[in-house]
């Protein structure tokens, strides 16, 4: 089956930039999306169509490919961006999440 | 706004039969696609189930594919998940969300979730 790999944690410092890899098999061919979790929320998404930036979502989150890697950015990290993040991708008629990624500011 | 509210989770036996219930506003519910997605506690997300803005076109996790049932009433702006022989690994909590205008590419907006405890 189609896997997204996502490593399980990230940390950073606060004001430094994090980045949450997303990678797999013919990934380069679909597009991505980001998704921010916090404790006992609902997914909120960050990033759309691999680059794009829903309405109200801060310009520090941003998104990128290389070959079969997706990268989420965030810049300037704050306190705030402390959650877990998924990538998602559309295989053949089945959506896909990465195991997610816990990101740590400390 | 649009607001996504789900509802009809609960505490069922191993083999029992759930119906969730989504109801959506504040959008063209027909000109949608809509999915269910589930999270088992301390886990991650899991995709379970899409039906098309017209109910043409519907896909299902391996997981619960011939035991889960997705279908919706746009004129009641509303989708449901009919889940039957339920099993452990089926305890989660369950939301619904829409896929983004125009392309089934991303989930733009999610509900708070229905709690579904599958225990003897």
């Amino acid at each position: 089956s189609y896997d997204l790999t996502q490593p399980s944690s990230v940390s950073v410092s606060p004001g430094q930039t994090a980045t949450i890899t997303c990678s797999a098999d013919g990934l380069g061919d679909k597009y991505v999306c980001w998704y921010q979790q916090k404790p006992g929320q609902s997914p909120l998404l960050v990033i759309y169509q691999d680059t794009k930036r829903p309405s109200g979502i801060p310009e520090r989150f941003s998104g990128s490919t290389s070959g079969n890697t997706a990268s989420l950015t965030i810049s300037g990290t704050q306190t705030m961006d402390e959650a877990d993040y998924y990538c998602l991708a559309w295989d053949i008629n089945a959506a896909l999440f990465g195991g997610g990624t816990k990101l740590t500011v400390l | 706004e649009v607001q996504l509210v789900e509802s009809g989770g609960g505490l069922v036996e191993p083999g029992g039969s759930l119906r969730l219930s989504c109801a959506a506003a504040g959008f063209t519910f027909s000109s949608h696609n809509m999915v269910w997605v589930r999270q088992s506690p301390g886990k991650g997300l899991e995709w379970v189930s899409f039906i098309s803005g017209s109910s043409a076109s519907i896909y299902y996790a391996d997981s619960v594919r011939g035991r889960f049932t997705i279908s919706r009433d746009n004129a009641k702006n509303s989708v449901f998940l009919q889940l039957h022989s339920l099993r452990a690994e089926d305890t989660a909590l369950y939301y619904c969300a829409r896929d983004g205008p125009g392309s089934t590419t991303y989930f733009d907006y999610w509900g708070q979730g229905t709690q579904v405890t599958v225990s003897s």
